[in-house]
């Protein structure tokens, strides 16, 4: 079993639609929690990392953690065509553990 | 600050030959690390630094692989002798290590095609 589960997609949704990208994971051990987004050709940037369960607010962009069930969501609001990109999942406890990436289109 | 730097680009290359791809963190950020990215495996971990001191290189495909880091501001990944199997996206990240708290930063990465 990976240490880290996402589905890899592709997802297309309209302009304005909210998106919902998640992954699971099997270490309990894991403490950070991070969304990169990945734009074709461009290395992965950091979007968002939260550290507890809950929720993480910034601008468009949640992203919830929920631990007891081992699972992430990243949530964007009111999606652009600019957000067409790869999203990877990453966890770390002593090394970083990355999901294979979801690969969302925003059609305008 | 100008992020992680590397180079080349893009590097196209006939089997057998020697590659190296080179990488300068940013500035301040000890820790160094070397990933591969395809489509069949995402990204994988090759090898990291702390300090210029390999930690782990368990991610290391094979010897024809070599990895090092002479100063703080330079490292270099290097294949010899390469092979078609080596063509993917190398990406090199940094980040400080004595920060319980920070995430890694990548750069754009060197895409390699071994012909």
């Amino acid at each position: 079993q990976k240490e880290v589960e996402q589905d890899p997609g592709p997802l297309s949704v309209p302009e304005g639609a909210i998106v919902s990208l998640n992954c699971t994971y099997s270490n309990s051990a894991f403490q950070y929690f991070m969304w990169y987004r990945q734009y074709s050709r461009k290395g992965p940037e950091l979007l968002m990392y939260t550290y507890s369960s809950g929720n993480k607010e910034d601008g468009r962009f949640t992203a919830q953690v929920d631990k007891s069930s081992k699972y992430i969501s990243l949530f964007i609001r009111d999606s652009q065509p600019s957000d067409s990109a790869t999203y990877l999942c990453a966890m770390e406890v002593n090394q970083f553990y990355f999901g294979t990436g979801t690969s969302l289109t925003v059609i305008p | 600050d100008a992020g992680v730097i590397q180079s080349p680009r893009h590097e196209v290359t006939e089997m057998g030959q020697e590659v190296t791809l080179r990488c300068k963190p940013i500035s301040g950020h000890n820790s160094l690390f070397w990933y591969r990215q395809t489509m069949m495996r995402g990204l994988e971990l090759l090898i990291y630094f702390n300090n210029n001191v390999p930690i782990d290189d368990s991610g290391m495909p094979e010897d024809r692989f070599s990895a090092k880091m002479p100063n703080a501001s330079f490292s270099t990944l290097k294949i010899q002798p390469s092979e078609p199997r080596d063509s993917a996206v190398y990406f090199c990240a940094s980040r400080p290590w004595d920060s319980n708290n920070s995430p890694l930063h990548f750069g754009n990465g060197t895409r390699l095609t071994v012909t």
